[in-house]
Formats: C-alpha cells, sequence, structure tokens
C-alpha cells in the first residue's frame, strides 16, 4: 500500500521565480493537504483540496495556490518567490468524510536563493 | 483558530529513564488532538490521535498520551526511552468537521536520548 508521494525531494530556485510541487495521496484517499515546515518551526496549514476544489485555507497570500485532479494528486504553486518561501513543503492526505486523520508525505524542500 | 504551545523546546534524557513531553491548546470546544514525529530530513509520521472515548490513547512503540480536558492538555509520556527516540515531536489540534480538520501545529520539542 503506497503510502503519500511528494516530487521533487529538493528543488532550488531563485527569487522572483515560480515552482510547483506535486502530491499523490495515499492509496483511497480523497483529500489533500498542504503544510509549509520553516526551519525549526511547525508546520503551517496553507490549504486544502477536496473534490478538486479549495475547501479549507490558512492564512496564506495568493502567491500560493494549487489544485487537485480528478485521480486526486495535487499541485502547489508558488508564484513571485521570495526567500522566506524556503522551507520544507508537506503534503497529506486523508479521506474527505472521515479526514480527521492526515498523513504525511517526506516532503519537498525548497531553498530559494 | 486553535493554537498549541509546547512548553519545552529541547528535552534531553538518558537512555532508559522516562520523558514527558507538554502539550497545551487553546480552545474549550471539541477538538481532535494529534502526536506526529519527525527524524531529521524526513516527514511527518503519526505517532497517536485522541478523537473520543478513552482519555488515555498509546502507541505501537511504547508512548501515551492522555487528554485532559478541564487543563486543555495533552501531555505524552514514555516510561523508559531509547536511543532511537530521538527526533521532533510535534503536538497538533484540529477543530471539527467545519474547519476540514486543517491542523494546528505546535513549534515543536526536540528529544535528544543519550546513552
Amino acid at each position: 500500500d503506497a503510502g503519500v508521494t511528494q516530487s521533487p525531494t529538493h528543488l532550488i530556485k531563485t527569487r522572483g521565480q515560480q515552482v510547483t510541487l506535486r502530491c499523490s495521496p495515499k492509496s483511497g484517499h480523497d483529500t489533500v493537504s498542504w503544510y509549509q515546515q520553516a526551519l525549526g518551526q511547525g508546520p503551517q496549514f496553507i490549504f486544502q483540496y477536496y473534490e478538486e476544489e479549495e475547501r479549507q485555507r490558512g492564512n496564506f497570500p495568493d502567491r500560493f495556490s494549487g489544485h487537485q485532479f480528478p485521480n486526486y494528486s495535487s499541485e502547489l504553486n508558488v508564484n513571485a518567490l521570495l526567500l522566506g518561501d524556503s522551507a520544507l513543503y508537506l503534503c497529506a492526505s486523508s479521506f474527505g468524510s472521515s479526514g480527521e486523520t492526515q498523513y504525511f508525505g517526506p516532503g519537498t524542500r525548497l531553498l530559494v536563493l | 483558530a486553535q493554537s498549541v504551545t509546547q512548553l519545552d523546546s529541547q528535552v534531553p534524557v538518558f537512555e532508559e529513564a522516562p520523558v514527558e513531553l507538554r502539550c497545551n491548546y487553546s480552545s474549550s470546544v471539541s477538538v481532535y488532538l494529534f502526536w506526529y514525529v519527525q527524524y531529521p530530513n524526513q516527514g511527518l509520521q503519526l505517532l497517536l490521535k485522541y478523537l473520543s472515548g478513552s482519555t488515555l490513547v498509546e502507541s505501537i512503540n511504547g508512548f501515551e498520551a492522555e487528554f485532559n480536558k478541564s487543563q486543555t492538555s495533552f501531555h505524552l509520556r514514555k516510561p523508559s526511552v531509547h536511543i532511537s527516540d530521538t527526533a521532533e515531536y510535534f503536538c497538533a489540534v484540529s477543530d471539527l468537521p467545519n474547519s476540514g480538520y486543517a491542523l494546528n501545529f505546535g513549534k515543536g520539542t526536540s528529544l535528544l536520548v543519550t546513552p
């Protein structure tokens, strides 16, 4: 049973560029949430996708956007990258109707120079 | 929005000693509570959770946590730690379904187990 997978594992970008991160949920899960974890901090909720729509959003600017595909996989897009966007980006999946438990992927480490 | 306070940023402990990692949350309404563990350069692994029922929950590797509604706490304990327990531990809380179960995390407690 495959767990949550994310790609790429590492990424280096420069300020002003755009980046796309990808996530495949755990088998049987239909809900994907994205979190940002800055160095030495706990993860912060970015947004959640269910039935291909954004269901919930945290306190992040519109530069952060996402998408969910019919196969439940998801993308996180960040435009106009800032140095402060450097972080570990975590994807978590759950089952929509009883989605109280989220399972996390290994993360994508983004470095913005 | 919920907030979570992990009272200790670092906890050093000797192998085979007991340990308690403290967690308090802000709300008195019904919540779900979680502990996640993060090993270096890895994602988060679910350690244990409280959703309802018995206030004492246990994990398969000897950790336990007790939900205390009156003190709004969910402290994590283990009677005897191993070197392999060295990791970052995060307490998290989520509101009920109308929030989509978005998790609010504490800043983490770094557990360092030494021989």
